[in-house]
């Protein structure tokens, strides 16, 4: 099973920073990575594929970056809207594994 | 545009099982993969399996081997999650999901509504 560290698990910001959330995986998955929003009540949305594929339709103030064990989720200036949960998830290898979710909040 | 509708709420005793479903439309369902993701109340996201419908091949995680059970039916298309020897710890909302169509992508691009399943005596 390949672990996966999300950090931080909270983050406390304003609109229009630039804010960035991490994953670390236990081992390489090349970049066979996916970042997702969630809202409450609301199924997961793909934000990012291919570590740094953005899904069509996704604003392009989000962008991800990474290879092997080190990921990033960049969101370069933060909207209204973007106040969510944001999870990492890697299918790299069966079973396919989410992180443990960064929960982005109004500071 | 492709959607999948899943089955509604279901209430559960222990022991007992649950088939909830995922019916999609606008698109041709045995050329997708399908997967099962589910949360618990306040937790994570958690993967379960896949079906890839035109080979009706199944993969499971090995956390569920043996209690789950993904199917699909291409006359319908819809696909099927079965799991058995319910438990209160499986009490969560389960979603289908979508793979993107794509060699070697294995993300989900499109959702069901989520079906809550709570077991409780």
């Amino acid at each position: 099973v390949i672990w996966m560290t999300q950090s931080p698990s909270l983050l406390s910001a304003s609109t229009g920073d630039r804010v960035t959330i991490s994953c670390r995986m236990s081992q390489g998955i090349s970049s066979y990575l996916a970042w997702y929003q969630q809202k409450p009540g609301k199924a997961p949305e793909l934000l990012i594929y291919a570590a740094s594929t953005l899904q069509s339709g996704v604003p392009s103030r989000f962008s991800g970056s990474g290879s092997g064990t080190d990921f990033t989720l960049t969101i370069s200036c933060l909207q209204s809207e973007d106040f969510a949960t944001y999870y990492c998830q890697q299918y790299y290898s069966f079973p396919w594994t989410f992180g443990q979710g960064t929960k982005v909040e109004i500071k | 545009q492709v959607q999948l509708v899943q089955s509604g709420a279901e209430v559960k005793k222990p022991g007992s099982s649950v088939k909830v479903s995922c019916k999609a439309s606008g698109g041709t369902f045995s050329s997708y993969t399908i997967s099962w993701v589910r949360q618990a109340p306040g937790q994570g996201l958690e993967w379960m399996g896949r079906i890839i419908p035109i080979l009706g091949i199944a993969n499971y995680a090995q956390k569920f081997q043996g209690r789950v059970t993904i199917t699909a039916d291409k006359s319908t298309s819809t696909a099927y999650m079965e799991l058995s020897s319910l438990r209160s710890e499986d009490t969560a909302v389960y979603y289908c999901a979508r793979i993107v169509p794509a060699a070697r992508i294995g993300a989900f691009d499109i959702w069901g509504q989520g079906t809550m399943v709570t077991v409780s005596s």
